[in-house]
């Protein structure tokens, strides 16, 4: 039972290298999401998708791009990455996002450094 | 809007002894609340869920919480902490934004278990 699995674990960048965060779930979940975790700050959403075919942004989507080809892959693009973009990247999954008691599977976490 | 205040960044307990993580909502209509947990370098694991249901909510590794509507609270408690209990607790409110719902983080609070 994998869940949700992201990669890679940890990755070093140079300003304005472009990469993408790897995310892929195997329970059929519906809903997926970014967030990007910052000391302090909880965790904010970047962008997220309702289904394949289907995404929006979230609360912090500059500089981020995201797809949804398939129900199962949600990658996360970071066009031209910054400093700020520095951060610890969570994907996270749920059955469905129409009904408020859902909660999230999330995977193991992208440790990423902007140099 | 819906958002989630944590009262406190820090809680330093004793091994064996009560913890209380404090938690105030806002939200415009009956909200569904959460409490995740985070371990050292590792994802976020749904510690309960409160849905509309029972107002005392019991969850994994002997955590509870209480919905208390008249004082917009949901404290996470044990009656007696563990050395593996150390780790960082997210309040989380589920939040309607545009056509589904979100997740809605407050800052964290991490919990220091002393010998």
């Amino acid at each position: 039972n994998a869940g949700v699995t992201q990669t890679p674990k940890f990755q070093v960048l140079k300003t304005g290298q472009s990469m993408t965060l790897q995310c892929a779930q195997d329970m059929n979940h519906e809903y997926m999401s970014w967030y990007r975790q910052d000391p302090g700050m909880g965790l904010r959403l970047i962008h997220y998708s309702v289904g394949a075919g289907i995404t929006d942004q979230g609360e912090v989507p500059n500089g981020y791009n995201v797809s949804r080809s398939t129900t199962e892959d949600f990658p996360l693009r970071l066009l031209s990455a910054a400093p700020s973009q520095t951060s610890v990247y969570f994907c996270a999954s749920s059955y469905s996002s129409l009904k408020r008691g859902y909660g999230y599977t999330f995977g193991s976490g992208t440790r990423l450094t902007v140099v | 809007a819906q958002s989630v205040t944590q009262l406190d960044s820090h809680v330093s307990v004793s091994e064996g002894t009560p913890v209380l993580l404090r938690c105030n909502y806002s939200s415009s209509y009956s909200p569904s609340l959460f409490w995740y947990v985070q371990h050292p370098n590792k994802g976020l694991q749904l510690l309960l869920k409160y849905t509309s249901a029972a107002t005392l909510v019991k969850g994994i590794n002997g955590f509870e919480a209480e919905f208390k509507k008249s004082e917009t609270s949901f404290h996470l408690t044990k009656p007696s902490a563990h050395m593996s209990d150390a780790a960082e607790y997210f309040c989380v409110v589920s939040g309607r934004m545009d056509s589904s719902y979100k997740l809605i983080f407050g800052s964290g609070t991490r919990l220091l278990v002393r010998p």
